[in-house]
């Protein structure tokens, strides 16, 4: 059983369009992320939820709407898509927001292109 | 606010040369550090973890120290394989957790 899971893998798309990444995690964690990693691999916070309610809010356009329907989801939906947004998109979760020794668990990443 | 900053890369190293690779972080209080492990096309892995200060933390042959004085978590390893090539992010959790650059490390055979 994959812990954290994202669909799509892959996703491509055209200028403008509205796209979702889903994001499910099975480990029971309170608290989900989601990061932009760019092509040279500097991976950015973008934002962070705990028990379904947003803790971070990074400096991120509002064409980036996170939604969590409940603890094991965390769906980052993008509206008017632009070619800036392409990068590779994980959602990650960790039992508690912070904590000693607490560690992050990783997707395996959403590969967004926008042509 | 806090942040982590690591050695830019690329690194190169033929087979069996020590690694170290730097990480200095800024932060209130006492974070826990960690070094994730990126293979191509995956996702990272966590590689090792410290949650106070003067633990080492170590896993397949790679270590790194906490050290509160240098603000420092260094990572490294003795003798490296072409297997470890990959890219390395420093990390911290205080109540988030913030990741470095990452630094894109090719071991030669």
């Amino acid at each position: 059983d994959t812990a954290v899971s994202q669909t799509p893998k892959y996703l491509v798309t055209q200028m403008g369009n509205d796209k979702s990444i889903k994001c499910e995690q099975n480990l029971g964690h309170d608290t989900m992320y989601w990061y932009k990693q760019d092509s040279k691999k500097f991976l950015k916070i973008m934002f962070s939820y705990n028990n379904k309610e947003l803790i971070i809010n990074e400096t991120v356009p509002n064409r980036f709407s996170p939604k969590s329907p409940d603890k094991a989801h965390l769906n980052l939906h993008i509206n008017s898509l632009e070619l800036g947004d392409s990068a590779v998109y994980f959602c990650a979760s960790s039992p508690q927001l912070g904590g000693a020794g607490t560690e992050a668990f990783f997707g395996q990443g959403t590969r967004l292109t926008v042509v | 606010g806090d942040s982590v900053t690591q050695m830019e890369g690329p690194v190169t190293l033929s087979e069996e040369a020590f690694l170290t690779i730097n990480c200095t972080y800024t932060a209130t209080g006492y974070p826990s550090l960690f070094w994730y492990v990126q293979y191509p096309g995956e996702g990272l892995q966590l590689l090792l973890k410290a949650t106070k200060a003067d633990d080492k933390g170590s896993n397949k042959g790679f270590e790194a120290t906490y050290r509160k004085e240098t603000t420092s978590f260094h990572l490294e390893k003795g003798s490296v394989q072409v297997s470890d090539s990959a890219v390395y992010f420093c990390a911290l959790n205080n109540n988030d957790m913030r990741f470095g650059a990452g630094t894109r490390l090719t071991v030669k055979p």
